[in-house]
């Protein structure tokens, strides 16, 4: 059973557009939610993280949104690049149990043109 | 970059011999992790360890078992290799669990086939 549901599984944009990835959870529990890149050849990494208390958090022309109410928490990518491409992961998890244990999302290629 | 190593980095084995991938940390974090990733199905996390001798099943552990004897390795062992298990294994690590920051680092991966 997939804990949190991303889409789409990839995305194609121009350079400058601005690629959005969304994801959905049903766990209440969960509260921290962070995404991560991957680049071919390489490990995940962490991009941007946030918690449930707050509506939106930047970072660069990364932003991430988030409505509590909905279960939906989205990324934003402002001006995209050519090095922008790459597969993000979206992720949450519930840090009073488990563990900090993280659940995935299944992951969206992007692809940004130049 | 986190001092994350896995080794091998590239292996191809056979059907039903046994198989062990070693991840190796410097940096004294408590848990560490593996996962797999399989294209359309993401990252999932097969085992776990919170400390020394202390491990965990994840959500897709049938076939693996792990093993944590030091701080710095964790071990993961396919006991009899099935061509279900070729995938890229990624080994991460979290000094803490829970808490504000529950950021994990990612080593670079093994990319294993099972023919």
């Amino acid at each position: 059973q997939q804990q949190v549901k991303q889409s789409p599984q990839s995305l194609i944009v121009q350079k400058g557009g601005i690629p959005i990835i969304n994801c959905a959870y049903e766990n209440t529990a969960f509260d921290y939610f962070p995404w991560y890149q991957q680049f071919p050849g390489k490990g995940p990494a962490l991009l941007i993280a946030i918690r449930p208390d707050v509506s939106e958090k930047k970072e660069g022309r990364f932003t991430i949104s988030f409505n509590k109410s909905a279960k939906q928490f989205s990324l934003h990518i402002m001006d995209s690049q050519p090095g922008d491409s790459a597969t993000y992961f979206c992720a949450a998890s519930d840090r009073g149990s488990t563990l900090g244990r993280l659940y995935f999302g299944r992951g969206t290629q992007l692809t940004v043109w130049p | 970059d986190a001092g994350i190593t896995q080794s091998p980095r590239h292996k191809v084995t056979e059907t039903g011999t046994p198989v062990t991938l070693r991840c190796h940390q410097t940096e004294n974090h408590r848990y560490m992790y593996w996962y797999r990733q399989d294209p359309g199905h993401g990252l999932r996390l097969i085992h776990y360890s919170y400390g020394v001798k202390d491990t965990d099943k994840g959500e897709v552990s049938d076939g693996y078992s792990v093993s944590r004897s030091k701080t710095e390795d964790f071990l993961l062992t396919l006991e009899s290799a099935t061509s279900s298990q070729t995938s890229v294994y990624f080994c991460a690590i979290s000094e803490v669990a829970g808490g504000p920051h529950n950021e994990q680092f990612f080593g670079p991966g093994t990319r294993l086939t099972v023919l």
